[in-house]
């Protein structure tokens, strides 16, 4: 299953350092995910873009930043991260927002 | 707000032993409904789903889900579990009143004993 692709797989970064995360889709959805996957706590949503409208969990702190520059891209700007922050990253996509969600591999993600 | 709550987050069987696991949201609206499974090193994959219509849904590899409108419950269930059923199974939620939230639940990890 190659319709939504994530680099990188694996990261690993220091608390001063910038990264960005890349997620592609390749479904011709109209919306795309980004989630935390950490170990015993529910899949978090972190940010949601449909149809170029962002919406955002407000919980999400300022050091995530979205970026989707058109319906088949998108990315996460990562940048003075904390350990805590440290969990699989999993976008996703889907066709209007209340359907079918598909999900990539995740970015394993490790803050030292 | 819209929430998901699911019972059991560890299961363990054997196989042929028949499976359910519970599902409950809250939401004041109209719902979509979702189960999906997570297979050891794979991605996260759509099981099954709930738009409307039958409230008795059937999924892939056996599995069924009832929506029970009354109870806010969607749950999963299989008649006779496999060892390859050994995933991570998450409900998932989300209302079509305009929100573009989906929700989680916090999943359950099945393990099937050959």
């Amino acid at each position: 299953e190659t319709g939504v692709t994530q680099t990188p797989r694996h990261l690993v970064m220091g608390m001063t350092n910038k990264k960005s995360l890349k997620c592609e889709q390749h479904l011709g959805h109209n919306a795309m995910y980004w989630y935390k996957q950490s170990a015993k706590k529910p899949l978090e949503l972190m940010f949601v873009y449909s149809l170029e409208e962002r919406v955002e969990n407000n919980s999400v702190p300022s050091r995530f930043s979205p970026e989707c520059p058109n319906s088949s891209h998108l990315f996460l700007h990562l940048h003075t991260l904390q350990p805590e922050d440290s969990a699989l990253y999993l976008c996703a996509s889907s066709q209007d927002p209340p359907d079918t969600q598909y999900f990539g591999p995740g970015t394993r993600l490790t803050v030292l | 707000a819209q929430s998901v709550s699911q019972h059991n987050h560890h299961v363990i069987l054997s196989e042929a032993a028949s499976l359910e696991l519970g599902c409950n949201y809250s939401y004041g609206g109209t719902v979509n409904l979702f189960w999906y499974v997570q297979y050891p090193g794979q991605h996260l994959q759509l099981l099954l789903k709930y738009f409307s219509g039958d409230p008795l849904v059937k999924g892939i590899k056996g599995f069924e889900a009832e929506f029970i409108k009354s109870k806010f419950s969607f749950n999963l269930r299989k008649p006779s579990v496999q060892w390859s059923d050994t995933a991570e199974y998450f409900c998932a939620v989300n209302g079509r009143g305009g929100s573009y939230i989906p929700t989680f639940g916090r999943g359950t990890s099945l393990i099937v004993h050959p």
